[in-house]
């Protein structure tokens, strides 16, 4: 299987900052990687898929980089609504395999 | 707007099945386009995939449940079902359902559905 490992696990920042979550891939998996944002009671939504293609509706303030086995989601900009749990998805094999979190803190 | 909805018991004795179904409306389930999938998260816990099926019955399981899991589908009724037998407390989950794009994973969730084994 592969791992999907997401750093950090915590992240406080204020209103207005920029913020970056990465995540490592235990083995490459090209640019089949998403990034999703979960707040409390919610299913997760998804923000970015293929690494850096921005979901349809999701503010550009979101971006998406990297591809292999390194790969970044930043924010610019934060907003109170970003404040809320993030997770990677790898899917270029099954199992597709989530990251363990990032919770992004006032 | 495709839509997903989980249907099935709150509330799951230990060492029973867990039956879950996920209706989905706005799109039709024999798409070629897509798997569908399930994925659960315990309670202040991450996400975990399940499992994730094709309409014509092409089957993916998490091999760290493939021995208990069992994922059908429906074509007539537009819905795909889960069944994870023999449960512990460690399976109380919020149970998801969600659209496996083949391209690009999980677009469209549901809203989930809480799944407590009472022992």
């Amino acid at each position: 299987d592969i791992q999907m490992t997401q750093s950090p696990s915590s992240l406080s920042a204020s209103v207005g900052d920029r913020v970056t979550i990465t995540c490592r891939a235990s083995q490459g998996i090209g640019n089949d990687l998403g990034w999703y944002q979960q707040k409390p009671g919610k299913a997760p939504k998804r923000l970015i898929y293929e690494a850096s293609t921005l979901q349809s509706g999701v503010p550009l303030r979101f971006s998406g980089s990297g591809s292999g086995t390194e790969f970044t989601l930043t924010i610019n900009s934060l907003q109170p609504e970003d404040f809320a749990i993030y997770y990677c998805l790898q899917y270029t094999t099954y199992p597709h395999t989530f990251g363990q979190g990032t919770k992004l803190e006032i | 707007q495709l839509q997903l909805q989980e249907s099935g018991p709150g509330l799951v004795k230990a060492s029973e099945t867990l039956s879950l179904t996920c209706s989905v409306s706005g799109g039709s389930i024999s798409s070629s386009s897509f798997y569908w999938g399930w994925i659960r998260q315990p309670p202040g816990k991450g996400l975990e995939w399940i499992g994730s099926i094709y309409y014509s019955g092409g089957i993916h399981y998490n091999p760290s449940l493939k021995s208990r899991v069992t994922i059908s589908v429906d074509k007539s009724k537009n819905r795909f079902s889960l069944r994870l037998s023999s449960v512990t407390a460690a399976d109380t989950a919020v149970y998801y359902c969600a659209r496996d794009a083949i391209l690009d994973s999980f677009d469209y969730w549901g809203q989930g559905t809480l799944v407590t084994v009472s022992s």
